[in-house]
């Protein structure tokens, strides 16, 4: 059971705006930089954002994150029908001494 | 570019053992951090272990933890993961992937292979 907890699902319309949470604590998101994932079906994970609002090389703007305490969110906007995928965030948990931790994982669906 | 190509993947029976390598290329291996991700049918992804660049430095999830090891060999560019003990419940996709930096802590992971499945089964 993982130690940070998304939304299992959200949805919108093509154009709009969704919004992904990912709820943590002091000893993970609280204490350490948090990244982003998306998983297309049937593909590896890549990375959307790292260092909490940071985004790699080729990533589109319409993707942004934001922490704040022991919360972490993912931000699209203009949604297109290439991001109906699953959202993962993922960070370090200093009191697990076991390593990274993923977030439950949250589905995009574009209506 | 980057590449991680792992291999090593299969059926096995329950309290077998196997092991995984990840072979890395387009960039210097000892500089980074590596770590195995697993995602089980269906469901989402599990950290399973991570090691520093120099391999001095590993964890492991709980879930494997005195069942998998996790170790490198800078020299041959390779990521291994021991399994031993497998349950039904390892049974699972396996993705290597790259952290951007040396540290073990280093939880952003650019580049990923393209995984390989592990089936544990009777």
């Amino acid at each position: 059971q993982s130690v940070l907890t998304q939304p299992p699902s959200v949805s919108a319309s093509p154009g709009q705006k969704v919004t992904i949470s990912c709820s943590g604590s002091s000893s993970n998101i609280g204490n350490s930089y948090v990244s982003w994932y998306q998983q297309l079906p049937g593909t590896a994970p890549k990375l959307l954002i790292y260092d909490n609002n940071k985004r790699p090389s080729g990533i589109p703007d319409r993707f942004s994150g934001s922490k704040s305490g022991t919360s972490a969110t993912l931000g699209i906007t203009g949604l297109q029908t290439g991001d109906e995928a699953d959202y993962y965030c993922g960070t370090w948990d200093i009191s697990l001494n076991t390593g990274g931790v993923f977030g439950t994982g949250t589905k995009v669906t574009v209506l | 570019e980057v590449q991680l190509l792992e291999s090593g993947g299969g059926l096995i029976q329950p309290g077998g053992s196997l092991r995984l390598s990840c072979v890395a290329s387009g960039f210097t291996f000892s500089s980074y951090a590596m770590s195995w991700v697993r995602q089980a049918p269906g469901k989402g992804l599990e950290w399973v272990s991570v090691t520093g660049g120099s391999g001095a430095s590993t964890f492991h999830a709980d879930s494997v933890k005195g069942r998998f090891t996790i170790s490198r060999d800078n020299s041959k560019n390779t990521l291994y993961l021991q399994m031993s003990s497998l349950r039904a419940e390892d049974t699972a996709v396996y993705y290597c992937a790259k952290s951007q930096t040396w540290y073990s802590s280093d939880t952003n992971l650019d580049y990923w292979g393209q995984g390989i499945l592990v089936t544990v089964s009777s």
